[in-house]
């Protein structure tokens, strides 16, 4: 069984581009979580999502910043006219939201994004 | 709201001694918790889990127990190896409504040989 796929693995963009984060979820997990560590820090949850559904966004900044989990295809985080502060490294996970180990969460490998 | 408070670090410890890494926590209901680690440059790992009170995770060696009573879930190995040394995190999950983990900072373990 896959665990969770992230890419790319490295990213880097210029100032004012847009990044692309890929996530594709464990074979089975209906539930996809992305988190935020900046240089030396812990992490911090940004956004939960369902097949379809936002369900908590709560940690999402609330400009340039957007998620979803389509029906088909993997979740993707998106952020647009990136800026240095954005430089982190994101981590996707998943969970099969039911079930004894329903909230047992996985994580993805990460994507490092590098905003020159 | 829900948090989790870990001590800070970095520990520091030469080989084969004994590891504890206090964590403690609150939560509005009745949490799952976890201990993940983060090797250089890699992703987290599912190290242990506990999902309810006094039961005892267990994996490498490492070991947390779920008190609900001191609402702690400390990390503890009785010999640590060069190879443990990692970020480790202590973490919650609700069981139901927001089930996303909750993170304490992180504690930096060195392990000299």
């Amino acid at each position: 069984n896959a665990g969770v796929m992230q890419n790319p693995r490295h990213l880097v963009r210029r100032r004012g581009q847009e990044a692309r984060l890929r996530c594709s979820p464990m074979k089975g997990h209906s539930h996809v979580y992305w988190y935020r560590q900046l240089p030396e820090e812990g992490l911090k949850f940004m956004v939960y999502l369902q097949k379809e559904n936002i369900i908590d966004e709560s940690g999402m900044p609330k400009e340039r910043f957007s998620a979803e989990f389509p029906k088909e295809g993997p979740s993707i985080l998106r952020i647009q006219q990136v800026v240095r502060g954005d430089s982190a490294a994101y981590f996707c996970a998943s969970s099969p939201g039911t079930g004894l180990s329903g909230n047992t969460i996985y994580f993805g490998e990460g994507s490092w994004l590098t905003v020159v | 709201g829900d948090s989790v408070t870990q001590m800070e670090g970095p520990v520091t410890l030469s080989e084969e001694a004994f590891l504890t890494i206090n964590c403690t926590y609150t939560a509005t209901g009745y949490p799952s918790l976890f201990w993940y680690v983060q090797y250089p440059g890699e992703g987290l790992q599912l190290l242990l889990k506990a999902t309810k009170a006094d039961d005892k995770g267990s994996n490498k060696g490492f070991e947390a127990t779920y008190r609900k009573e001191t609402t702690s879930f400390h990390l503890e190995k009785g010999s640590v190896q060069v190879s443990d040394s990692a970020v480790y995190f202590c973490a919650l999950s609700e069981k139901t409504g927001r089930r996303a983990l909750t993170f304490g900072s992180g504690t930096r373990l060195q392990v000299q040989p």
